[in-house]
């Protein structure tokens, strides 16, 4: 039992280049998310989806697309990079609500240049 | 909108020092509030939770006691250790079921 994992750990993009952060869980939830974190700034939501097939905006979707793929998998693109992308991105998986508690992969650190 | 203010970091303490850090929130009606952790290089887990008011959550000798009167959700531990370096989160579950997040507050213990 996995939990949450994430891939790649780390990448450097110079701006303009394209490239997509994988997520899966093994928990059987229904519910992913994808946020980043910035200094200062806590968690941001980017995108999340309710179950699988399904997708929505968060706080901060602009520049980001995403896949759910299936019910394991939830990815996240970024199609043309940009500075301000810099930033530790974490997809998190959901026990359903009410008493919702997620739970976190380790993070993908994301340098663009 | 709902949002959740803690205290800002870092905060540095000596080990077996007594810890708070300070949440308050806003929101309508009563939301399930929540602390979470971050240690170095790892992504955030949960730590607590407390879902009514008056209600006390703990785990590994944390307490944080939802207070609807000051909307607040103050994490506290009597003695700390060097491991309890990390950045903790609170949060609150808003009314579509989603987390409303704080900043953050940097923990930093000293032997």
């Amino acid at each position: 039992n996995a939990g949450v994992t994430q891939t790649p750990k780390f990448q450097v993009l110079k701006t303009g280049q394209s490239m997509t952060l994988q997520c899966a869980q093994d928990m059987n939830h229904n519910s992913m998310y994808w946020y980043r974190q910035d200094p200062g700034m806590g968690l941001r939501l980017i995108y999340y989806s309710a179950s699988e097939g399904t997708t929505d905006k968060g706080e901060v979707p602009n520049g980001y697309n995403v896949s759910r793929l299936n019910k394991r998998e939830f990815s996240l693109r970024l199609e043309s990079a940009a500075p301000s992308q810099t930033s530790v991105y974490f997809c998190a998986s959901v026990r359903d609500s009410p008493q919702e508690t997620q739970y976190f992969g380790p993070g993908t650190r994301l340098l663009v240049l | 909108g709902d949002s959740v203010t803690q205290m800002e970091g870092p905060v540095t303490l000596s080990e077996e020092a007594f810890l708070t850090i300070n949440c308050t929130y806003t929101a309508t009606g009563y939301p399930s509030l929540f602390w979470y952790v971050q240690y170095p290089g790892e992504g955030l887990q949960l730590l607590l939770k407390a879902t009514k008011a008056d209600d006390k959550g703990s785990n590994k000798g944390f307490e944080a006691t939802y207070r609807k009167e000051t909307t607040s959700f103050h994490l506290e531990k009597g003695s700390v250790q060097v491991s309890d370096s990390a950045v903790y989160f609170c949060a609150l579950e808003d009314s579509n079921y989603q987390l409303i997040w704080g900043a953050g507050t940097k923990l930093i213990i000293k032997p």
